[in-house]
Formats: structure tokens, sequence, C-alpha cells
């Protein structure tokens, strides 16, 4: 089966340069989220998009923004890097529309910022 | 405010022995909860879920959960441990209205031969 799919698997940025994050969500799914799970932590929610509408806002900072494509791919744009933005960047996916509320998580992005 | 707090920060059990997480949950709402497992540098896999209806809940991998309304619980359970089993657990809540998770601080795992 179709999983979530996230590119790319590293990265590797310097202070105050920008990332680019994508996400491909399982095939059908209308909703995608994201999270940050910083070292030793548990992932932190960031932002989600149901039907390409931001639908629900956490912890994200204002360097951060996010967008929902038409053809429900998913980018997380940040920007002005900081060291404490080394994290792994979990994008999830489930289908809101017909009662799904279990998410299944992509293999996540590791972000290195130094 | 919805919080999930595992109160094991680390757990060391022998391989074939019984294993019990914890996991209790403030949420003001009938909870979503779930149960995730993350080995070393991958992702969350979903292990089992509880919407409603039984409260014995069976997963994959010969995990169970059991939702106890009256003591805020979901504790994840498995008879008899492999060493697969070795990983980080993660119990989660879900809003009921946009589906974000917030997640516990996780359950270190180590199975001794």
């Amino acid at each position: 089966a179709a999983g979530v799919i996230q590119s790319p698997r590293h990265l590797i940025k310097e202070k105050r340069e920008t990332a680019t994050l994508k996400c491909y969500p399982i095939p059908r799914h209308d909703t995608v989220y994201w999270y940050q799970q910083g070292p030793g932590q548990d992932p932190q929610f960031l932002i989600s998009f149901y039907e390409k509408m931001q639908s629900d806002k956490g912890s994200i900072p204002d360097r951060f923004s996010a967008q929902q494509f038409s053809d429900y791919h998913s980018e997380l744009n940040m920007s002005s890097l900081e060291l404490g933005d080394s994290a792994l960047y979990f994008c999830a996916s489930s289908l809101v529309m017909s009662g799904g509320l279990e998410q299944y998580f992509g293999p996540g992005t590791r972000l290195t910022v130094t | 405010a919805q919080s999930v707090t595992q109160p094991d920060i680390h757990i060391t059990v022998s391989e074939g022995a019984s294993l019990e997480l914890r996991c209790n949950y403030s949420y003001g709402a009938t909870p979503y909860l779930f149960w995730y497992v993350q080995s070393p540098g991958q992702g969350l896999q979903l292990l089992l879920k509880y919407f409603s209806g039984d409260t014995l809940v069976q997963g994959i991998k010969g995990f169970e959960a059991e939702f106890k309304r009256s003591q805020s619980s979901f504790n994840l359970r498995k008879p008899s441990v492999h060493w697969s089993d070795a990983a980080e657990y993660f119990c989660a809540v879900g809003a009921s209205n946009t589906g974000k998770l917030i997640f516990g601080q996780g359950t270190t795992l180590q199975v001794k031969p």
C-alpha cells in the first residue's frame, strides 16, 4: 500500500538559510499534518490542512509557513533558520471526510542547521 | 487543556515477559486515543486506536490497550515481549474537530535477552 512520502529525507542548512520540506500524502487522503520532533522529544503539532485550507495551527514559528496544493501535496517553508530548528519533521495524512481520524506518518525529514 | 502523560520514561523487560506501558490523558470530551511506536531514526507506526465501543482494543504485533474512562487511562499491554519490540512508544490523544495529535513524552522500551 502507498504510504506518505517526504522529501528530502535529510537536509543540512546553515543559520539564516531557507529550507523547503515536501510531503505527498496517501492517495485520496484529504488532510495533512506537520509535526516537529526535537532530539529526545515527543512530536509537536505545527499545522494542518484539510482540503487545501488551513484547519489548525499549533506552535509554529512565524518564520515558518506551509500550504497544501491542488494535488494535495504540502510544503513546509522555513526561513531564517536557527540552530534550534534542527529536528525531525514529520508529515502525516488522514482521510477525515470519512471519519478516519488515524494519521499515517511519513518517514520524516531530518533537518540539521549548522 | 488537552494533555497526555506517560509516567515511565524508560522501561526494561526480559524477552518473553509481559509488558504494560502506562498512559494518562486529560481531555474535555470523548477522547480519541492512539499508541504509536518509533524505532530509532524512523517514522511513527500506528499500533492501535480507540474511538468508541469496546474498551479493549487489539492492535498490530500482538499489542492491546484498554481504555478506562474512570481512570483517564489507556495502557498498552503485550503478553510476551520480543527483542524486536525495543523502541520508543508514544501515547497520543486526537482532537475531535481537527484531528491534531497531542503526544505524551514517550516511553523507551529496552528488551533484555
